[in-house]
Formats: structure tokens, C-alpha cells, sequence
């Protein structure tokens, strides 16, 4: 399984774009790209997930370069209910969705 | 639709006692994960079960820790003579038969606290 590297923390304040970078510099041809926000005391949510290239949808932005080797989530305009641990997971979908998870990056978001 | 459902949401046991943990699929989903999550990490694999099947249980602690998936009702992870090292918020999720991207539903997990 490929492993991910990813900034422990970031602090950030509202109004601002916050962009996380993680590193796979292992992943696999199948692997995708997936990142989830888990807030405390609650199971991780989906946010994102890509191949390569950008992916939009209404929370986030991922950014993929050609390589693949890295990947980067932009949250637009972040709220202080961003404050949350954001995890980047690389996986095979075709491999029945067994997640790992690493330590994540704790957001913190500030007025 | 109601998302993935665990219950207890807290869970107190004395070492020894055993601890059983509840985890309802979403509707029309056939496929169960259990995660563990112990304080200021990352969630770890623990078992993928489909109805009636154990698929990978490479996370799975090799004694007192087992899964179950049946046919009727709710997957079960059981662990027996719990120890101080047990306490962890244990997450379900799941996801559909033919899963097509790496999305999983987590539901709001177990916290299980051994004293």
C-alpha cells in the first residue's frame, strides 16, 4: 500500500484558502487519490477523490500533477468549522475500500 | 437513508468483562469495515467482513478480538477479557457491493473506555 506523507498541522484563518500537500511517492497505477475530515468525537467523512489532474465539487478543490507523486486539497474560503483533522489515502478501489489512514493534518481554523 | 448506525455510542467495562460493539450498514450496502482509532492517531484496519464473510482480517488482534457479519442483523465486533489497552473509539463503515471509488461511510463509532 502506498504511504502518505502529509503536514502534521496547519493553522489558518477564516476567509482565507488553505492547501494541504500530501506525498505518495509509492502509489500504483490503480491507486486514487481520497481525502476524508473527521472532526472529534466523529467518523471520518468523504471530502474528495481523484485520479489526476483537478477535481471540483462544492466543498473542495484536489490538485494532482502529472506524476501523480503528490496531490494537494484547497479548501476555498475556510470557516472555523473546518477546525478538523484532514487525512489523504491512497487505495485501489478494485481492493474492497480497506482504508489506511495515516496521523492526518490537524487544521486549525481562527477568527 | 440512514447513514451507518453503532451502538453504544459509549461503552464502560471493567478488565475482563467482555465488550460487544453493534454496526448497521447503510441501506443496500454489503460490505463492513471496522476501524480502531486510539487517542491523537489515525484510524487503523482492523477487519472487512461481507455477509457471512470474514474477507481480510489482517488488523485484527490475533486473540480475544473477533468479527462477525450475519446473514440477519447488525455486524458484531467482540472482544473478550478486555484490558486497559482496549480503550479506543472503534468506527464502522460501509460501502456498497460493487464499490467503484474508495468512498467509505463511517458511522459516529464506539468509544469504549475499560477501568
Amino acid at each position: 500500500l502506498a504511504k502518505t506523507t502529509q503536514p502534521i498541522s496547519m493553522d489558518s484563518y477564516e476567509g482565507q484558502e488553505v492547501n494541504i500537500t500530501c506525498s505518495h511517492n509509492n502509489i500504483a497505477t490503480n491507486d486514487y487519490i481520497t481525502w476524508y475530515q473527521q472532526f472529534p468525537s466523529q467518523g471520518p467523512r468523504f471530502i474528495i477523490q481523484g485520479y489526476k489532474t483537478k477535481v471540483t465539487n462544492e466543498v473542495a478543490s484536489l490538485f494532482i500533477p502529472a506524476d501523480r507523486k503528490s496531490s494537494t486539497l484547497s479548501l476555498p474560503r475556510v470557516s472555523l468549522s473546518d477546525t478538523a483533522v484532514y487525512y489523504c489515502l491512497v487505495g485501489d478501489p478494485g481492493g474492497g475500500n480497506k482504508l489506511t489512514f495515516g496521523t492526518g493534518t490537524q487544521l486549525k481554523v481562527e477568527l | 437513508n440512514a447513514g451507518v448506525m453503532q451502538n453504544p455510542r459509549h461503552l464502560v467495562r471493567r478488565r475482563g468483562q467482555e465488550a460487544r460493539l453493534r454496526c448497521s450498514p447503510m441501506k443496500g450496502h454489503s460490505h463492513v469495515y471496522w476501524y480502531r482509532q486510539l487517542p491523537e492517531e489515525g484510524l487503523k484496519f482492523m477487519v472487512y467482513l461481507q455477509k457471512e464473510n470474514i474477507i481480510d482480517e489482517s488488523g485484527m488482534p490475533k486473540e480475544r478480538f473477533s468479527a462477525e457479519f450475519p446473514k440477519e442483523g447488525p455486524s458484531i465486533l467482540r472482544i473478550q477479557q478486555v484490558v486497559r489497552g482496549d480503550s479506543a473509539a472503534y468506527f464502522c463503515a460501509s460501502s456498497p457491493p460493487i464499490p467503484l471509488n474508495t468512498e467509505a461511510f463511517f458511522g459516529q463509532g464506539t468509544r469504549l473506555t475499560v477501568v
